[in-house]
């Protein structure tokens, strides 16, 4: 089974600086994706970016970017010119392959990042 | 295009009581997704349904738990003669019918059992 970990409980960041969360996964898999998912304080989930695992490029979203390095099964999320509307939790999620069945998500634990105006 | 609806947002169950909870997709989604979130703890896969078919059902507990996605109308997920473990937040995603699509996230469901 895949396990998603995110090491870091809490982080902080002075606004307008840039931040990276930490995300590790687990899987003996080849074809994947992985997200980031953003959960503020009205606890809506909301899709922050999204990456095929087939591709070298990393997804950019604006101000989110990612770092993604297969070989260390490392997924990590950088916000730069953080904002306070930034300020919630940050779920990392693993998905398998395109094939229908494989549809689930598993998520980790989580990162509660906290923006210092 | 709205997005996906759960009802009701918040829900207060007395231990024992029946607790039902509606997801309505994205238009043009036909599959669906339920997760659930304990408190300070990351979204827990429930299963996963399609149009009258449940797909996945791993994650969800043998008894008491079941959902459903008829061919018209929402999805629900059910819970029976609730307990205090079940309190916590329910979310449905929907996503469309394509291989690798996104999922789409609700608003939640918070359930608290006295």
């Amino acid at each position: 089974a895949q396990t998603v970990t995110q090491s870091q409980p809490e982080m902080s960041v002075q606004e307008a600086e840039t931040v990276t969360l930490s995300c590790t996964y687990d899987t003996s898999e080849s074809d994947y994706y992985l997200f980031w998912y953003k959960q503020p304080p009205s606890r809506q989930m909301i899709l922050v970016i999204r990456q095929e695992a087939y591709k070298q490029q990393n997804a950019t979203e604006n101000r989110f970017s990612v770092n993604f390095q297969k070989a260390a099964k490392s997924f990590s999320l950088k916000i730069s010119d953080s904002q306070l509307g930034d300020a919630a939790m940050y779920f990392c999620a693993y998905r398998s392959g395109p094939n229908f069945g494989n549809e689930k998500l598993t998520f980790g634990t989580g990162t509660r990042l906290t923006i210092i105006p | 295009n709205a997005g996906v609806m759960q009802n009701p947002r918040h829900l207060v169950r007395r231990r024992g009581q029946e607790a039902r909870l509606r997801c309505s997709p994205m238009k043009g989604h036909s599959h669906v997704y339920w997760y659930r979130q304990l408190p300070e703890e990351g979204l827990k896969f429930m299963v996963y349904l399609q149009k009258e078919n449940i797909i996945d059902e791993s994650g969800m507990p043998k008894e008491r738990f079941s959902a459903e996605f008829p061919k018209e109308g929402p999805s629900i997920l059910r819970i029976q003669q609730v307990v205090r473990g079940d309190s916590a937040a329910y979310f449905c995603a929907s996503s469309p019918e394509l291989a690798g699509a996104t999922q789409y996230f609700g608003p939640g469901t918070r359930l608290t059992v006295l």
